[in-house]
This record gives structure tokens, C-alpha cells and sequence, in this order.
């Protein structure tokens, strides 16, 4: 368990329809990430939010938002799903201390198949 | 922004041999490299990380190497075991930004 939790873990919808995707930083964690990892592809960066702030945006589609909240989860909402959203996402989280990077600690991911 | 590309896309190994997987990075203000580790069906796990302070770093049967004057850096695997197998992604970044740029992933494939 790498203590970023991510629910659900599977998640077939129909296209056109609208799913959220839940996301539980490791304790400690205030920022988290969004990817989506399409079959065999790289890792895709949506969207980064640091204490509740979005601080940085990736490739995320217009029909795609999300939001951190107070207790620091954050979901992803996708709208108007279309067959080519298919694909793991991915959530994780990192924890700053001044200038110094470190690295990312990833959920398990939710797997959203539409049909 | 930065730009990381990684080869080779594919390795097939024969367990006990060594792997060698490597990336290029754009961006010299890039000073943090981590690689990940995605077994299939799970999330990207960290395995070894360098910063640009330092040309090289071990951990057990795992190395990272960085030349920071030719902007790549590679990741080493020393007596492969089948549990070895899995896909390898690199990613570069920059003090205070946080934001991880990663390469394209290494399918490594050890063969018993």
C-alpha cells in the first residue's frame, strides 16, 4: 500500500455520460497529480493542485476538471465521455520542503473503460 | 518546458544479465531524476533516484548514473531476475517546480 488511495478501481460508462474519480493523498502529501495512462502509452500529466491551488495544467481536456478540497483529496471529474477517454488514471502525491524535489508517490489507479 | 526521451522503448534480457536504460533531458535547470518502476495492473512505483549534485547512486542491484554536461542519465540493473520485469519510466525536474517531466517507458522483459 503505497498510501495514496484511489477509488474506485474500475469503472465501465457509457459515452456521453459524466464519472469522478476520488483521490487520497499520503498523509502529510499537500500536492496531488492527475495522469492518464492510455494502453501501452507514457504517462500523460492532466493536472497538479498544491493545497487545494491548481498550480499547473497539462494535456487535460476542456471537458475534464478537478478540484482539491480542505482535507486535501482531490477528484477529477470527466464529462462527455467519448471511447478515446479509456485509460488508466492515475492520482499521486508529493510532499515539498523549500526548493528540494522529491519524488512521487502513485496510486493504484482507476481503470475507466467506456463503452 | 522540458523534454525527456528514453530508449529503448523495449529490452529483452536473459536473467542475470545486466539492463541499460537511458534518457535525455532538455532543460539545464533540471536538477532532480527519479525512476519509476510500473508493474502491470499497478501504479508507478520510485526505485532509485539522483540529483544533480551527485554522478552516481547504487542501491543494491540498481544504479543511476547523471552527466550532467551531456544532459542524460541512465539506469542500471545488475543480475536481472524475472521479478525485474515490468515497465521502466525515467522523469526530470527542476529545483521548486515540482511538476516531474517523464520519458515514454522501457518494457523490460527478463527471461528466465
Amino acid at each position: 500500500d503505497s498510501g495514496v488511495t484511489q477509488t474506485p478501481k474500475h469503472l465501465i460508462t457509457a459515452t456521453g455520460q459524466r464519472v469522478t474519480l476520488r483521490c487520497s493523498p499520503r498523509s502529510g502529501d499537500l500536492s496531488v497529480y492527475w495522469y492518464q495512462q492510455s494502453l501501452d502509452q507514457g504517462l500523460q500529466f492532466l493536472i497538479h493542485y498544491y493545497n487545494g491551488e491548481e498550480r499547473a495544467k497539462g494535456n487535460i481536456l476542456e471537458r475534464f476538471s478537478a478540484q482539491q478540497f480542505p482535507d486535501l483529496h482531490s477528484e477529477l471529474n470527466l464529462s462527455s465521455l467519448e471511447l478515446g477517454d479509456s485509460a488508466l488514471y492515475f492520482c499521486a502525491s508529493s510532499f515539498h520542503r523549500g526548493k528540494a524535489n522529491y519524488g512521487y508517490t502513485f496510486g493504484s489507479g482507476t481503470r475507466l473503460t467506456v463503452v | 518546458g522540458e523534454n525527456v526521451e528514453q530508449h529503448p522503448s523495449t529490452l529483452s534480457v536473459q536473467e542475470g544479465d545486466s539492463a541499460v536504460i537511458k534518457c535525455t533531458y532538455s532543460d539545464s535547470a533540471s536538477n532532480y531524476f527519479p525512476w519509476y518502476k510500473q508493474e502491470l495492473g499497478k501504479g508507478p512505483q520510485l526505485i532509485i533516484d539522483i540529483r544533480s549534485n551527485v554522478g552516481e547512486k547504487k542501491d543494491q542491484r540498481i544504479a543511476v548514473t547523471l552527466n550532467k554536461t551531456a544532459k542524460h542519465f541512465s539506469l542500471h540493473i545488475t543480475e536481472t531476475q524475472p521479478e525485474d520485469s515490468a515497465v521502466y519510466f525515467c522523469a526530470a525536474s527542476k529545483a521548486g517546480a515540482n511538476n516531474l517531466f517523464f520519458g515514454t517507458g522501457t518494457r523490460l522483459t527478463v527471461i528466465p
